[in-house]
C-alpha cells in the first residue's frame, strides 16, 4: 500500500484563522478523499479531491469552509477556514481505488 | 442516508479471550472493511472482504462478509495487550461505489 504523510500532524490555532492541511503519498494515486473525526466519534467523509477538477463535497460540507487543491496524483492540500472550536477533529487523508483506502496518520487540529 | 450500525460500542477484557463485534445495515454493500486505529494514529486496514459470504483471516483476525450483504463480523482470537484500540467496520453500499460508510466503531481494551 501507499506511504501516505500528513503535515503538521498537529496545530493549536485561534478561531477566526485558518490552516491548510498538506498530503504526499508515495505514489500516483487516482483517488484521494479527506475525513473528519470529530472528538471519540467516527470518520466522516468531508470530500473527495479531483485532480485537476473542483473537489466533490459531500452533503454539510462546503468549499468556502474547506477549500481543496489536488495539483498532481501525489499532493492534495485541505484548508480549514475561518475556524471555530466546533472545528476541533483529527482530519484524515486516505487514497485508495474506491474500494480499499488507507489512511494518512492524521492532522490533530484544536481551535481556541 | 445510509448508516452502519456496529456493536458492542466497547469492550474491557482479560488476555487471552476471543473477541467478536459486528456490524449491520439496512442496505446492500458490495464491500466491507475492517480498520484498526490507536491513539494518534490513523485507521489502519486489517480485513477487505468482496463476496457474500467470505470468510477472510489475518493472523488471529477473522472477518466475514454476511450473506445478506447486510452485515460482516470482525473476530479475535486469544487477545493480547496490543490488540487495544477502535475497530472500525466500513462499507462501500452498493448504491454508491466508491464511498466509504463508517461504523462508530468498537473500544477494545485487554486486561494482562
Amino acid at each position: 500500500s501507499a506511504v501516505i504523510s500528513q503535515k503538521p500532524s498537529r496545530d493549536i490555532c485561534q478561531r477566526g484563522t485558518s490552516l491548510t492541511i498538506q498530503c504526499q503519498v508515495d505514489s500516483q494515486v487516482t483517488m484521494m478523499f479527506w475525513y473528519r473525526q470529530q472528538p471519540g466519534q467516527s470518520l466522516t467523509l468531508i470530500a473527495t479531491a479531483n485532480q485537476g477538477s473542483e473537489a466533490t463535497y459531500e452533503s454539510g460540507f462546503v468549499i468556502d469552509k474547506f477549500p481543496i487543491s489536488r495539483p498532481n496524483l501525489t499532493f492534495s492540500t485541505l484548508t480549514v477556514s475561518n475556524m471555530s472550536p466546533e472545528d476541533s477533529s483529527i482530519y484524515l487523508c486516505s487514497v485508495g481505488d474506491g474500494y480499499e483506502q488507507y489512511f494518512g496518520p492524521g492532522t490533530r487540529l484544536t481551535v481556541t | 442516508g445510509q448508516q452502519l450500525n456496529q456493536s458492542p460500542q466497547s469492550m474491557f477484557i482479560q488476555e487471552g479471550e476471543d473477541v467478536s463485534m459486528n456490524c449491520t445495515s439496512s442496505s446492500i454493500f458490495n464491500t466491507w472493511l475492517w480498520y484498526k486505529q490507536e491513539p494518534g494514529e490513523g485507521p489502519v486496514l486489517l480485513i477487505a472482504l468482496y463476496k457474500a459470504g467470505e470468510l477472510t483471516s489475518n493472523g488471529r483476525l477473522t472477518a466475514q462478509f454476511g450473506i445478506t450483504r447486510k452485515d460482516s463480523f470482525l473476530n479475535i482470537s486469544a487477545s493480547i495487550p496490543s490488540d487495544v484500540g477502535i475497530y472500525f467496520c466500513a462499507g462501500v453500499p452498493s448504491s454508491n461505489t466508491g464511498k466509504l460508510i463508517f461504523g462508530q466503531g468498537t473500544t477494545l481494551q485487554v486486561k494482562p
